[in-house]
């Protein structure tokens, strides 16, 4: 059974650094696209950024360019997203989701999701 | 960057059918995506690559995509399909993942 589990949202504040992470198992995690996807409260979803299987790819969505960096450690089966210089507007759910075999997209597991509030 | 637009909403009786529309500039040319978000639960694909549906998910929900326009289509409703659904495509021209507003589906 695939699971993916987040961790690591807490309540910062405005200017703050956070690193959340998400535990695969259940699937060789090295065969595939990861990514970062927002949800805030009340909201859509918004894609935030994907990462290949080795690592060697990254995207971003426009909204988190320069600011949060994603990265994975194979070894431990471990998606992050390093978030920096945090604004309100950051405040969101954030899921992370498996990619299918061989493609970037679509997403075909989903974590529960850590929520990150970025509060004063 | 690339725009999906998603009506806020669509209300159905039970037992009738639901099309939830996606639009998009020539979204015909690109595969959508579409997942079901129920309220307090992680979102879930329900059709990939314009028409197909992942294992578990019922023949109810079919998808179609033609020049402008992608369409799921829900057929016998039922309540437990009230949910939120959203579509997503992949813009090629800006590496991103896009997702549409959303649309929430009410059973009547």
């Amino acid at each position: 059974e695939v699971r993916l589990v987040e961790s690591g949202g807490v309540v910062i504040q405005p200017g703050g650094s956070l690193r959340l992470s998400c535990e695969a198992s259940g699937f060789t995690f090295d065969d595939y696209t990861m990514h970062w996807v927002r949800q805030a409260p009340g909201k859509g979803l918004e894609w935030v950024s994907l990462i290949s299987w080795d690592g060697g790819v990254t995207y971003y969505a426009d909204s988190v360019k320069d600011q949060f960096t994603i990265s994975r450690d194979n070894s431990k089966n471990s998606l992050y997203l390093q978030m920096s210089s945090l604004r309100f507007e950051d405040t969101a759910l954030y899921y992370c989701a498996k990619g299918v075999r061989g493609s970037y997209y679509p997403f075909d597991h989903w974590g529960q999701g850590t929520l990150v509030t970025v509060s004063s | 960057s690339y725009v999906l637009t998603q009506p806020p909403s669509v209300s159905v009786a039970p037992g009738k059918t639901a099309r939830i529309i996606c639009g998009g500039k020539n979204i015909g040319s690109k595969s959508v995506h579409w997942y079901q978000q129920k309220p307090g639960q992680a979102p879930v694909l329900v059709i990939s690559y314009d028409s197909d549906r992942p294992t578990g998910i019922p023949e109810r929900f079919s998808g179609s995509n033609s020049e402008n326009t992608a369409t799921l289509t829900i057929s016998r409703v039922e309540a437990g399909d009230e949910a939120d659904y959203y579509c997503q495509v992949w813009d090629g021209s800006s590496y991103q993942v896009v997702f549409g507003g959303g649309t929430k589906l009410t059973v009547l």
